[in-house]
């Protein structure tokens, strides 16, 4: 079964920093796309970042580019999220989420975490 | 690619057919994804690729479209079906977008 923790949470002050992590298992971690997800108190869901398999291609949505990372280390299995200048906008639930591509099919977000509050005040 | 949602929100009562709409900013041919979410917990995938089932989940769920529009009925609501459902459209891959959200609450 698979199988998607995040931790690494928690109140942070603006233009404070934090990383996320996720733990996979239940799966061959280094053969999916991964991405984060984040949903905003009482908001819709946001797609964040993702990287390719081996880590060398990263996305980003337009408005975390230069102030997140997204990473992976396929020999633990995890992935991660550096959020550095953190503003009050990005307070939210993050989600990891498997990319689960297919010929035809497309991507599509078949297993989530069950996410992680950030919180952004003073 | 802006994705909208209609409505953003309905009520209805078990037993109760209902559609949801989706639509693109422009023509994602059919990948557009539907998920579901119930309060206090992480989204589940229903539908992919427009119209095909997600493996596990009830076939009261079906979903249709191409290009810009699309659309997701749940016939004969159950209990549980009361959540949030949000299309998300994977055309412009690897960047992704969702839509806003329809709320269906129990009438």
């Amino acid at each position: 079964e698979v199988h998607l923790v995040e931790s690494g949470g928690g109140l942070v002050q603006p233009g404070g920093s934090l990383r996320l992590s996720c733990a996979a298992s239940g799966f061959t971690f280094n053969n999916y796309w991964m991405s984060w997800v984040r949903q905003a108190p009482g908001k819709g869901l946001e797609w964040v970042a993702n990287i390719k398999e081996d880590g060398r291609d990263k996305y980003y949505v337009d408005s975390v580019q230069g102030r997140f990372t997204i990473s992976r280390d396929n020999a633990k299995n995890s992935l991660y999220l550096q959020m550095n200048s953190l503003g009050a906008e990005d307070t939210a639930v993050y989600y990891c989420a498997r990319d689960a591509w297919s010929t035809g099919w497309g991507d599509r977000f078949d297993s989530w975490g069950q996410g992680i509050l950030v919180s952004v005040s003073s | 690619i802006q994705m909208t949602q209609s409505p953003s929100s309905l009520s209805a009562s078990v037993g109760d057919s209902v559609t949801i709409t989706c639509r693109a900013s422009q023509s994602i041919s059919s990948y557009l994804n539907w998920y579901q979410q119930t309060p206090g917990k992480a989204p589940k995938l229903l539908v992919y690729a427009a119209s095909t089932l997600q493996t596990g989940v009830p076939s009261r769920f079906s979903g249709d479209g191409y290009g810009t529009d699309f659309s997701l009925t749940i016939s004969s609501l159950q209990p549980e079906d009361f959540a949030t459902y949000y299309c998300q459209q994977s055309y412009s891959t690897p960047l992704f977008t969702f839509g806003p959200g329809t709320k269906v609450e129990i009438k």
